[in-house]
């Protein structure tokens, strides 16, 4: 248990709706990262939130945000979805930003259909 | 992007061997490296890292070649068990960057009993 937790662990929705997924880093933990992981694309870096402010954005679409809360919580927001946003979507967190590892989730698996 | 699952490099090996897993990184700005296992189902799990100041770093049963030369990356895996089935990714971060990771293709190994 990497002490990361992702909220749902599954989610299927129809294309042009809005969902949000949740994620709790480790304790301690600043720094929040979200990935994407498809089968054409690999693990792809989305972006990067540190005390509640963005800090890195990665192959981030328009059509998807994401923000950190006071209680360092953070949320990723998918909108009008569409059939190729189905994927992995991870949340890595880790303790200070630069030369440390990130701590994975075990990820939230979206199916638009 | 890059390809991985259909696609992905297949390292077989039998139970009790060693296993060399090959990674080129892209980055000569790179400083950081790090290893992740992943698992059918699950997130990335984080095995070893290293600095770039460094070539070589030991852990449990695992070690971490780099050579900064030709930006290549190893891991190598002692005594290979079934447990260490999964695809391994090598991910870098580029110095000066806030952390995000960039993550290589992947490689799936399969250990034979």
């Amino acid at each position: 248990d990497s002490g990361v937790t992702q909220t749902p662990k599954h989610l299927i929705t129809a294309t042009g709706q809005r969902v949000t997924l949740r994620c709790s880093p480790r304790s301690g933990d600043l720094s929040v990262y979200w990935y994407q992981q498809s089968l054409d694309q690999g693990l792809q870096f989305l972006i990067q939130y540190y005390n509640g402010e963005e800090r890195a954005k990665g192959n981030i679409l328009e059509r998807f945000s994401a923000q950190q809360f006071p209680d360092l919580h953070s949320e990723l927001n998918l909108s009008s979805l569409e059939l190729g946003d189905s994927a992995l979507y991870f949340c890595a967190s880790s303790a200070r930003q630069g030369l440390t590892e990130a701590f994975f989730g075990q990820g939230t698996r979206l199916t638009v259909v | 992007g890059e390809s991985v699952g259909l696609h992905l490099p297949t390292l077989s090996v039998q139970e009790g061997d060693n296993s060399i897993i090959n990674c080129a990184y892209s980055n000569s700005a790179s400083d950081y490296f790090i290893w992740y296992k992943q698992e059918s189902g699950k997130g990335p799990q984080f095995i070893i890292d290293i600095r770039s100041n460094m070539d070589k770093r030991q852990g449990q049963r695992v070690t971490v070649l780099l050579n900064k030369t030709v930006k290549h990356l190893s891991l190598q895996i002692a005594a290979t068990q079934p447990g260490d089935s999964a695809v391994y990714f090598c991910a870098e971060k580029i110095v000066g960057s806030q952390g995000n990771l960039i993550f290589g293709k992947g490689t799936k190994l399969s250990v034979k009993p």
